[in-house]
């Protein structure tokens, strides 16, 4: 088991639903990241975190909205999706991005299943 | 771009048998590379990292090489076992620091060893 923890492990949500993610690190790290991971493509970057700060957004829908209350908590709230955002959606920490790079290290993932 | 490619994109052997799996990128500048082994479901646990100043990284059965002009990297497992049976990842981090620590995956190989 990693030093990174994401709940849940499974979500299966309506379309109309609203739900959140959550990722939590136990390793004091102060960089955190959201990957997502669908079937038949190469795990994306999302959303990257550097000291509670947002410094990547690669594009991703308004639908997904990522809130960092502080170093430890990254959390992925979901509203509105679509069947086609289903995927596995990783977590990741490592320490602060200045200075780095440094290596990552990522939860067991959240399985999420839109119907 | 930087676009990384594994193939092949699935591989079935025998157990005791050496496996070969290959990673290339087409964006040469890169700080360094990294191996991960993903089992069902799960997230991504580290195998080898590799500086890219390095030609190679050994840990136990596993051994990675890596061609940063020619920009290709292999992840060689020797006498395998049916518990190395997963999908194997890579991945590359750039050289440019304003590039963050961004990693960019390649599709993985998803590997069966059969008993």
């Amino acid at each position: 088991e990693t030093g990174v923890t994401q709940t849940p492990r499974h979500l299966v949500m309506g379309m109309t639903n609203k739900k959140s993610l959550k990722c939590e690190q136990h390793l004091g790290h102060n960089a955190m990241y959201w990957y997502k991971q669908s079937a038949k493509k190469p795990l994306e970057l999302m959303f990257v975190y550097n000291f509670k700060e947002q410094t990547e957004n690669n594009s991703v829908p308004s639908r997904f909205s990522p809130e960092c209350p502080n170093s430890s908590h990254l959390f992925l709230h979901l509203h509105t999706l679509q069947p086609e955002d289903s995927a596995l959606y990783l977590c990741a920490s490592s320490q602060a991005i200045a200075g780095g790079p440094y290596e990552q290290y990522f939860g067991p993932g959240t399985r999420l299943t839109v119907t | 771009k930087q676009e990384v490619t594994q193939i092949p994109a699935a591989l079935s052997v025998p157990e005791g048998e050496n496996l070969v799996l290959n990673c290339s990128f087409t964006d040469s500048a890169i700080y360094n590379l990294q191996w991960f082994r993903q089992d069902p479901g799960k997230g991504l646990t580290s195998l080898l990292l590799i500086q890219s100043s390095q030609r190679e990284q050994t840990s136990g059965r596993l051994n990675a090489s890596l061609d940063k002009s020619s920009g290709r990297s292999t992840l060689y497992i020797a006498a395998s076992q049916p518990g190395d049976s997963a999908t194997y990842l890579c991945a590359v981090r750039p050289a440019i620091k304003a590039a963050g620590n961004k990693l960019t995956f390649g599709g993985g190989t998803r590997v069966l060893v059969k008993p």
